[in-house]
């Protein structure tokens, strides 16, 4: 079934420790997007992609980083966790720059101790 | 900037009542505004979008931009409709990113 697979769904890490989410999408969308979903803060930009082999920072990019090898993978590393960065983390694609819908993956719930 | 707000982070309404979610926005041009939404243990999803003035499960939303509103509005609410709802905002002009609200928590009293 076509869409967007999140690994892990869920990881308890420790503080200080170096942690990658994976997302893989298969419907050749150009644009990918990392979100974070905090209540009472909604979802808010972490980083993005327009297309393979370009990034670009968003709301919220400090810890974070990312990259777009090719247009299929989005991987999202935390180099360093720290607690405020537990959360719950969607990927997302869209089409045509980012012109369409957002298609979103089932998340990834992580809890940094 | 862009900015989406969502005044509620609760909303309970009894089946068969109005829903009404309110949305406002702010932006110096013309935005087109989205409705999302997470089922319980499904995917934030679309629910709709203004520019295809559409009436999704029931749900329609009208963009007035004299008061910087997109509210989401059914006239009859059911038990399905309990859900995260979030608005959205995507700017024009090489800001093609989506700005999302902070939610609100439907829940339908049966």
């Amino acid at each position: 079934i076509a869409g967007i697979t999140q690994a892990p769904t869920s990881q308890i890490l420790a503080a200080g420790r170096r942690m990658t989410l994976r997302c893989t999408q298969d419907m050749r969308h150009n644009a990918m997007y990392w979100y974070r979903q905090d209540l009472g803060l909604g979802l808010r930009l972490i980083h993005y992609s327009n297309t393979a082999g370009t990034t670009g920072k968003g709301e919220v990019p400090d810890g974070y980083s990312v990259s777009r090898a090719n247009t299929d993978d989005f991987p999202l590393t935390l180099a360093s966790a720290v607690p405020s960065q537990t959360s719950v983390y969607f990927c997302a694609s869209s089409d045509r720059r980012g012109q369409e819908k957002l298609f979103f993956g089932s998340g990834t719930q992580l809890s940094v101790l | 900037a862009q900015r989406v707000t969502q005044p509620e982070k609760l909303l309970s309404v009894f089946k068969g009542a109005p829903v009404e979610l309110k949305c406002n926005y702010s932006y110096s041009g013309s935005p087109e505004l989205f409705w999302y939404v997470q089922y319980s243990r499904q995917r934030l999803q679309l629910l709709l979008r203004h520019i295809s003035r559409e009436s999704i499960k029931g749900f329609t939303a009208d963009l007035n931009k004299g008061e910087t509103s997109f509210h989401l509005k059914k006239p009859f609410a059911q038990e399905e409709d309990s859900a995260m709802y979030y608005c959205a905002l995507r700017g024009f002009g090489g800001n093609e990113k989506l700005t999302f609200g902070t939610g609100t928590r439907l829940t339908i009293i049966p």
